[in-house]
C-alpha cells in the first residue's frame, strides 16, 4: 500500500538551532500534506496544510516565521523549526491523502512521526 | 468550529471484558476516522467511516458511525493485553483530509 515517510525519526538539536523534518508520499504524488504536533500524553494538533507549488495554510497560533513549510514536489514536504526552544520539543506527524483532491477516492496515510527534542 | 470529543479519556479494562469508547463531533462531517498509537509510535489506521449506519469489523474492534446523532463507537470485544494502546478518533469536516482529532481514549487491557 502507499507509504508516507518522514526522517528524520529522532533529531535533538541546541536551543537556537534550526531543524527540518521531511514527509514523503513514496509511492503516489500528493498536492497536499499536513503537518500535526503532538506534545506527550495529548492528542494530535493540526498545524499547517502544505500545498504544492503555494504557500501553506496555517491554523490559527501557529507562527508561520517559526514553522516553515515547503512542498516543493508533489512528494515531498519540508518542516523546518527554526530559531528551535525547548517548548518546541514534541512529536511531529505528516500525513498526505493519495487522492488527488482528498475525496472518496483517496485514502489517508501518515508518516512514522519525527520526535524533536531541543535541549 | 469543529470540535471533537471522546470519553472516556482512560479505561482500564481486565481481559476477556467488553466496552465502548464513544466519540462525538460538533458539526456535519464526511467521514470519520479510527486510529490506535502505541507509545512512541505514530498513527496506525484502524478504520474509515463513509456513511450513516456505517459499521465495520476487524477482529475484536468494531466501529459503527451514525452521522444523524454526531456519534462513533468503537466497541471491543473480549478485550486482550494486546489491544493496550491509546486510541483517537478523528473527524473531517471538509473533505480534503484535514483532520481534527478527539482526546484520545488510552485503554489498559490487564491479565
Amino acid at each position: 500500500g502507499a507509504v508516507v515517510s518522514q526522517h528524520p525519526s529522532r533529531v535533538i538539536c541546541k536551543s537556537g538551532t534550526s531543524v527540518k523534518i521531511e514527509c514523503r508520499s513514496l509511492d503516489f504524488q500528493a498536492t497536499t500534506m499536513f503537518w500535526y504536533r503532538q506534545f506527550p500524553k495529548q492528542s494530535l494538533m493540526l498545524m499547517a496544510t502544505s500545498n504544492e507549488g503555494s504557500k501553506a495554510t496555517y491554523e490559527q497560533g501557529v507562527e508561520k516565521d517559526k514553522f516553515l513549510i515547503n512542498h516543493a514536489s508533489l512528494t515531498l514536504s519540508t518542516l523546518t523549526v527554526t530559531s528551535a526552544h525547548p517548548e518546541d520539543s514534541s512529536f511531529y506527524i505528516c500525513s498526505a491523502n493519495s487522492g488527488t483532491s482528498g475525496g472518496p477516492n483517496g485514502e489517508l496515510f501518515f508518516g512514522e512521526g519525527s520526535r524533536l527534542t531541543v535541549l | 468550529e469543529l470540535k471533537v470529543e471522546q470519553n472516556p479519556l482512560f479505561l482500564s479494562m481486565q481481559e476477556g471484558k467488553n466496552y465502548t469508547i464513544y466519540c462525538n463531533y460538533s458539526t456535519t462531517s464526511d467521514r470519520l476516522y479510527w486510529y490506535r498509537q502505541d507509545p512512541g509510535k505514530s498513527l496506525e489506521s484502524l478504520f474509515v467511516l463513509l456513511s450513516n449506519g456505517a459499521v465495520k469489523q476487524e477482529g475484536r474492534l468494531m466501529a459503527s458511525l451514525d452521522t444523524k446523532a454526531r456519534l462513533s463507537t468503537l466497541h471491543i470485544t473480549a478485550a486482550v493485553h494486546d489491544l493496550s494502546a491509546t486510541y483517537f478518533c478523528a473527524v473531517d469536516g471538509t473533505s480534503g483530509s484535514r483532520l481534527t482529532f478527539g482526546e484520545g481514549t488510552q485503554l489498559t487491557v490487564n491479565p
